[in-house]
């Protein structure tokens, strides 16, 4: 593994179903972020989390839960699926410096 | 509300031209604004980027222009190529001292399409 791995690449799901997207980094950065991108509204922040035990809210966090039980995992939550939720959701780490890395994105399709 | 504005929306430039990405920002405590580039199928990754305390960054190609003063910044892309076509987000960030996470904030975005 290098950098940021997302799984899965695409979902589509039923509405009202719950759904966990995984992201994984081994760069060994504390903290970490979930974006979600839509067209037109650029990517928009869900949730963050300053390092392993710690998370916080974003721009746009309802219908939406975090964990960060250790420092390589974060993964998003969706309990009870809705179509707004449909996007493309981008998990990223920061360096000390702030730079962010992103993954590769899920593809998220609620119907 | 929207704290970083990004324009246009979608760019189509001819092979060697020059693109030009404008973004304005509303929060004055942002201190670092850099530019992330994505292809279709791809996360975003970083550009190049800028501290208020200088007016222009250039790397290869790319510069960026910052206006403090109208609280506005640019990307300039000389010489554009064909595989330069990509979406270009702008971004912000206020630097905390106080360990949280350093939030960007983001544009909207915008196409890019070099015509070769």
């Amino acid at each position: 593994i290098a950098g940021i791995t997302q799984a899965p690449t695409s979902q589509i799901l039923a509405a009202g179903r719950r759904m966990t997207l995984r992201c994984t980094q081994d760069m060994r950065h504390n903290a970490m972020y979930w974006y979600r991108q839509d067209l037109g509204l650029g990517l928009r922040l869900i949730h963050y989390s300053n390092t392993a035990g710690t998370t916080g809210k974003g721009e746009v966090p309802d219908g939406y839960s975090v964990s960060r039980a250790n420092t390589d995992d974060f993964p998003l939550t969706l309990a009870s699926a809705v179509p707004s939720q449909t996007s493309v959701y981008f998990c990223a780490s920061s360096d000390l410096a702030g730079k962010q890395f992103f993954g590769p994105g899920t593809r998220l399709t609620v119907l | 509300q929207q704290q970083v504005k990004q324009s246009p929306q979608s760019l189509i430039v001819q092979k060697g031209g020059i693109s030009i990405i404008n973004c304005a920002y509303e929060n004055t405590a942002f201190d670092y604004f850099p530019w992330y580039q994505q292809f279709p199928g791809k996360g975003p990754a970083l550009l190049i980027a800028i501290r208020p305390d200088v007016s222009e960054k250039k790397e290869g190609r790319f510069t960026i222009s910052f206006n403090k003063s109208a609280k506005q910044f640019s990307l300039h892309i000389m010489d554009s190529q064909p595989g330069d076509s990509a979406t270009y987000f702008c971004a912000a960030r206020v630097s905390s001292s106080s360990g949280s996470a350093r939030q960007l904030t983001f544009g909207s975005g915008t196409q890019l399409t070099v015509l070769p």
